[in-house]
């Protein structure tokens, strides 16, 4: 069965900082989506980013963007410019594509920016 | 133009009645999906149907019965609640199981 970790529970960054949120995972599948999802408080699961498992290039969108690293199977977040509405649970999730196409979620990193 | 809505949004009952949340999407989406969220912020797969269809079941307490009505509706309700089942409910809808999924705003359900 895939796993993923977070190995941050908590992070903190100031206002306008970088911030990288880790991820790994543990999977003996080739062919996968690997995803960010962000809980504000608010409680809405938001999609940040994905990433395809068969395409080198790692994903941006905007201000957000990820490293990959498929052999490590290593998925970070990183985000630039952090801004005060970026305070949320981070969630990193796997689904395979192959089978049952669930999500599986990692603990999460509750990320807080600071003025 | 909400894309996937919940009903209701919070829930409050006593332990051993039975309760149902329902779920709504408007993306013309054919798959949707049930998570829970525990109070650790844990979240895991519940059920999954594709086309009315159940597609995922995972280790469920057969109290909880999904049902869907059709492709935009999948409701869930639980029967004899316990203490346990406090947590919240995200419903999530996709296109064919392989694209993104999209989730509701959540249930808080709490059992007293």
């Amino acid at each position: 069965a895939q796993t993923v970790t977070q190995s941050q529970p908590e992070m903190s960054v100031q206002e306008a900082e970088t911030v990288t949120l880790s991820c790994t995972y543990d999977t003996s599948e080739s062919d996968y989506y690997l995803f960010w999802y962000k809980q504000p408080p608010s409680r809405q699961m938001i999609l940040v980013i994905r990433q395809e498992a068969y395409k080198q290039q790692n994903a941006t969108e905007n201000r957000f963007s990820v490293n990959f690293q498929k052999a490590a199977k290593s998925f970070s977040l990183k985000i630039s410019d952090s801004q005060l509405g970026d305070a949320a649970m981070y969630f990193c999730a796997y689904r395979s594509n192959q089978g049952a196409q669930k999500l599986v979620f990692g603990q999460g990193t509750r990320l807080t920016i600071n003025p | 133009d909400t894309a996937v809505s919940q009903t209701p949004k919070y829930l409050v009952t006593q332990m051993g009645n039975d309760k149902s949340i329902k779920c709504e999407q408007n993306l013309g989406h054919d798959t949707m999906y049930w998570y829970k969220q525990d109070s650790k912020k844990f979240l895991k797969i519940m059920f999954s149907y594709n086309n009315k269809e159940l597609i995922i079941n995972e280790t469920v307490p057969n109290r909880f019965s999904p049902k869907s009505p059709d492709k935009a509706h999948l409701n869930l309700h639980i029967n004899s609640l316990e203490l346990g089942d406090s947590a919240v409910y995200f419903c999530a809808s996709s296109q064919g199981g392989w694209d993104t999924q999209y989730f509701g705003p959540g249930t808080r359900l709490t059992v007293l």
